[in-house]
């Protein structure tokens, strides 16, 4: 089945120290997006791509970076975590603009 | 701007009774989109339906409806006979136009108890 992957699911990371999330899909959709949601909030965009252009969204922290190095990959990297970025991040894709957003199961990240 | 409100926080019903989950949405757009999409506890978005704007029509699929209503800007989600397995986070949201950000609505925590 074509799906939304997100490995790992559950993340463990030391405060200040970098961190990697991956998302890959098989739907070939050419718009990919990062979500961060907290507890008990709605997910809040991070930044997505259309195609290869990269989206940041103006209140996205500079500690948040993004990386697709082709259509099916996509990377979350936080530089330097802190305690407040312990979330759930949803990967999310679709085709086109406007259209449809499918998530992958998350990964949950912990902050020490 | 857009705006999505869902004014229930949360919602506990019996087993095997309706509810209606609401959804009311703010836009200058002539053009949007309106989804739903279900959290249960493990995290996962998933998508449930979605309509544009000029497809008023009524939407069933099973147990699921949903009543779009332009004039009042509301695109509420009902749930006939619940069932335990429907206890998750329901989220309303929007994307206008051609545009990649969807809104989302704060959510409604649904708890179905036997």
């Amino acid at each position: 089945d074509a799906m939304v992957i997100q490995n790992p699911r559950y993340q463990v990371t030391q405060f200040g120290k970098p961190v990697t999330l991956s998302c890959s899909q098989t739907l070939n959709h050419n718009v990919m997006y990062w979500y961060q949601q907290k507890s008990s909030q709605a997910p809040k965009l991070l930044f997505h791509y259309y195609d290869k252009d990269f989206n940041n969204e103006a209140d996205t922290p500079d500690n948040f970076q993004s990386r697709r190095p082709n259509t099916s990959f996509c990377f979350l990297d936080i530089r330097s975590p802190g305690l407040g970025d312990a979330a759930m991040y949803l990967c999310a894709t679709s085709r086109d603009g406007g259209r449809t957003q499918y998530f992958g199961p998350g990964t949950r990240l912990t902050v020490l | 701007a857009q705006k999505v409100t869902q004014a229930q926080t949360e919602i506990s019903v019996v087993e095997k009774e309706d509810v209606t989950l609401d959804c009311v949405y703010e836009t200058r757009d002539t053009t949007y989109y309106l989804f739903w999409y279900k959290q249960p506890p493990s995290g996962e978005l998933v998508f449930l339906i979605r309509r544009n704007s000029f497809d008023e029509q009524n939407e069933i699929s099973g147990r699921y409806s949903w009543n779009f209503q332009k004039s009042t800007s509301s695109f509420n989600f009902t749930i006939t006979a619940s069932q335990v397995v429907d206890s998750a986070v329901y989220f309303c949201a929007l994307a206008t136009g051609g545009g990649n950000k969807l809104t989302f609505g704060t959510g409604t925590q649904l708890k179905v108890e036997l």
